[in-house]
């Protein structure tokens, strides 16, 4: 069965540390791993996208790392600010169909104190 | 920024009501997507569209209906809504050969 489970579902850091949140997969075949991030009550907003080949991508503050033979993600968030509080939701996408069928997890709730 | 606009932000109905939820892009998208999520769990896909008069039913059974008759307007519609109906509806695009899913900011929906 293909499933996306993520961990820890969530997490409180204080301002300025550094969390790394974790993403396991089953999806098989494999096409793509996404991060997103939403903040509450708003849509998604994608952070990496990330295909077999590819084993991290930064975007700011934002490390993603892959690693595609134990069929594992995590994000990487470095010096954390108030504004990182939300929920980060690791996706993947297989290459059964012309749409690539996108597999979600429950998201990892995170909170950032001052 | 995202372009791809949902309104009504926010909405309370009484069981029964016919609503419509609207979802529209200026990115000239070909595939359109309709998600809902309850708190603390993953995205369901309900609706999807690859284009103009195409429309395809997702792995979420629902009740709902959606139209694709321009490109950029993806209306999802409930003919007539229950409590279990009660969710965030999410609408989403995606273009050409692009894998990255741009999301509005969704619809609180609430059944009475």
């Amino acid at each position: 069965k293909n499933q996306v489970e993520q961990s820890p579902q969530s997490l409180i850091i204080l301002e300025g540390k550094n969390c790394t949140l974790q993403c396991n997969y089953t999806v098989s075949p494999f096409s793509n791993l996404r991060w997103y991030k939403q903040d509450t009550g708003r849509g998604p907003v994608s952070l990496t996208i990330m295909t077999f080949s590819e084993n991290t991508k930064s975007n700011g503050r934002y490390t993603a790392t892959l690693d595609a033979d134990t069929k594992q993600s995590s994000l990487h968030i470095t010096a954390s600010q108030l504004s990182d509080s939300a929920s980060y939701i690791c996706v993947v996408s297989d290459r059964g169909s012309t749409l690539g069928r996108l597999y979600f997890g429950r998201g990892t709730q995170l909170t950032v104190w001052p | 920024e995202a372009d791809i606009y949902q309104t009504p932000r926010y909405l309370v109905i009484g069981t029964g009501k016919k609503i419509t939820l609207e979802c529209s892009q200026t990115m000239g998208h070909d595939k359109m997507y309709w998600y809902q999520q309850d708190p603390g769990m993953e995205l369901h896909l309900i609706h999807y569209s690859y284009g103009v008069n195409s429309t395809e039913k997702g792995d979420l059974s629902s009740e709902s209906t959606v139209s694709r008759i321009r490109t950029e307007h993806f209306p999802l519609t409930l003919e007539s809504a229950r409590p279990s109906h009660t969710s965030q509806y999410l609408c989403a695009s995606s273009g050409q050969g692009n894998e990255k899913l741009f999301f509005g900011s969704g619809t609180q929906l609430s059944v009475l």
